[in-house]
């Protein structure tokens, strides 16, 4: 079966901290890697990520993938309370199925403090 | 605002009872995919339906069914419910049958079952 691992479940920084979510997956037909944060309800999209190697940035997060360690990482520099949410990252497939096309791991909960 | 309308925003009803979601999609998205989460689970895959068919179907129960309507809207029905089934259900969006450059979610149903 497929599977989106996410380490560590739960973190907690100061603000001002830099931190970084890891994202590990085993798929048989890798298309993209995304990252959403959810914070009170509806996760929203951060990123997408297809080649490896290559650092997409948006603020103080930015994310890269590596497609030979099948991994990604989020990195948030600066922390801000505002960044206190749940990371998801979820890897779209071919294969669709049980899991369907996008395999959602089980998210990082990051909580920041004043 | 994403664009994916769901309702109710929660719901409170007792065990064996049936209920009904509703999601409308973001406009010109042709998927709809219905996902629950609980704490402990993240985001489960429960069905995907694209342009009024069902095109994916996760680890859902038979207590659980939806449909997509010609208008594109999709509800998802649950029945006898249990305990259990207490959760958040997000419905999502994509224009396309893959979603590989990710779903756009509607802001959720709290369901609880009583």
């Amino acid at each position: 079966e497929d599977k989106v691992v996410q380490s560590p479940l739960s973190l907690v920084v100061h603000e001002g901290d830099t931190v970084t979510l890891n994202c590990s997956y085993e798929v048989t037909n890798f298309r993209s890697l995304l990252w959403y944060k959810q914070e009170k309800k509806a996760p929203t999209f951060l990123f997408m990520l297809t080649s490896s190697g290559i650092e997409k940035k948006s603020g103080r997060l930015s994310s890269i993938l590596d497609k030979k360690e099948l991994s990604s990482i989020l990195n948030i520099t600066a922390t801000q309370t505002g960044d206190s949410a749940i990371y998801l990252c979820a890897v779209g497939t071919n294969y669709g199925g049980s899991q369907g096309n996008l395999i959602f791991g089980k998210g990082t909960k990051l909580s920041v403090k004043p | 605002d994403s664009g994916v309308t769901q309702t109710p925003k929660h719901l409170i009803t007792a065990t064996g009872q049936r209920v009904t979601l509703r999601c409308s999609p973001r406009s010109g998205d042709l998927s709809v995919y219905w996902y629950q989460q609980s704490l402990d689970q993240g985001l489960q895959f429960l069905i995907q339906y694209y342009n009024g068919e069902e095109r994916a179907k996760g680890n859902i129960l038979e207590r659980f069914s939806a449909q997509q309507f010609p208008d594109l809207h999709s509800e998802l029905n649950l029945s006898s419910l249990e305990l259990g089934d207490s959760a958040l259900y997000f419905c999502a969006s994509s224009v396309d049958l893959g979603g590989y450059g990710g779903y756009t979610f509607g802001s959720g149903t709290r369901l609880t079952v009583v």
